[in-house]
C-alpha cells in the first residue's frame, strides 16, 4: 500500500528563517504531488500541485517544491518565513487510480 | 461559487450510537472524499464518491459508510460509535475534469464521542 511521510512533526522557526519540509512517497506509478496548509481556524487550502513537466513548482504565497523522482520526494520550501505562515502542512500523493494519501502533517510555528 | 459546506460543524454522541454527516459540494463538482483527521494521524481517507458510485475506499471498518444523491449531496454514516471515532471528518470534492485534479475542503464535522 502507498504512503506519505512527512519528515518533521513540528518546525519551529524565526521570521526570515528559511523553511523546508520533507515529504517521501511510496508508490511506483505515475504519481501527481500535493501541498496543503490548514491555518488556524480555517478549511485545508492548496498550496501547489505536480501533475508533469518541470519538476520545481511554484505555489501561493512564495512557496515552492521540487519533485525529485528518484528520491520519492516533494518537499516543500519557503525562502523566508513570515509570522503569518504559522499553520499545519500536509503533503499528499494522487495514485493512478485517483487516490488520495495524505502525510500526517507538520505543525510549523513561526515566531517574531 | 459557494465552497464546500458541512453540516452539522460539531456534534457530540456516546458510545454505541450512530451519526450521520452531511457534505454538500462545489457546485457542478461529481467527487466527493471523505476523511478523517486526528492529531498525528494527519487525513486518513475513508471513501470517495463519483456519480453517486463509491469510486474509492480507504482501510476503515464497515461501521462507516457513505452515500451520494444525485445532488453530489453526499452522507457518511458511523454506526455504533467508539471512542476512537472522535475527530474532525472532512469532506472534499473535485471536478474531476481532466486535469482539474484539487480537492476543495469542507470546515469540517467535530465529533466527540463520550
Amino acid at each position: 500500500a502507498q504512503s506519505v511521510s512527512q519528515h518533521n512533526h513540528h518546525v519551529i522557526l524565526s521570521e526570515a528563517a528559511s523553511l523546508e519540509l520533507g515529504c517521501n512517497y511510496s508508490y511506483g506509478g505515475t504519481v501527481n504531488l500535493f501541498w496543503y496548509v490548514q491555518y488556524p481556524g480555517q478549511h485545508l487550502q492548496l498550496l501547489l500541485k505536480y501533475f508533469s513537466g518541470d519538476p520545481l513548482v511554484k505555489g501561493i504565497k512564495g512557496f515552492e517544491a521540487e519533485f525529485i523522482k528518484s528520491k520519492f520526494s516533494f518537499n516543500l520550501r519557503k525562502p523566508s518565513v513570515q509570522w503569518s505562515d504559522t499553520a499545519e502542512y500536509f503533503c499528499a500523493v494522487k495514485d493512478s487510480w485517483g487516490k488520495f494519501q495524505f502525510g500526517a502533517g507538520t505543525q510549523v510555528v513561526v515566531t517574531p | 461559487k459557494a465552497g464546500v459546506t458541512q453540516t452539522p460543524r460539531y456534534l457530540i454522541k456516546t458510545r454505541g450510537q450512530q451519526v450521520t454527516l452531511s457534505c454538500s459540494p462545489i457546485s457542478g463538482h461529481r467527487s466527493v472524499s471523505w476523511y478523517q483527521q486526528t492529531p498525528g494521524q494527519g487525513l486518513q481517507f475513508l471513501f470517495e464518491y463519483f456519480s453517486e458510485t463509491q469510486r474509492n475506499k480507504g482501510n476503515f471498518p464497515g461501521r462507516f459508510s457513505g452515500r451520494q444523491f444525485s445532488n453530489s449531496r453526499s452522507e457518511m454514516n458511523v454506526s455504533t460509535l467508539e471512542l476512537g471515532d472522535s475527530a474532525l471528518y472532512l469532506c472534499a470534492s473535485r471536478g474531476d475534469e481532466g486535469y482539474v485534479d484539487e480537492q476543495y475542503f469542507g470546515p469540517g464535522t467535530r465529533l466527540t464521542v463520550t
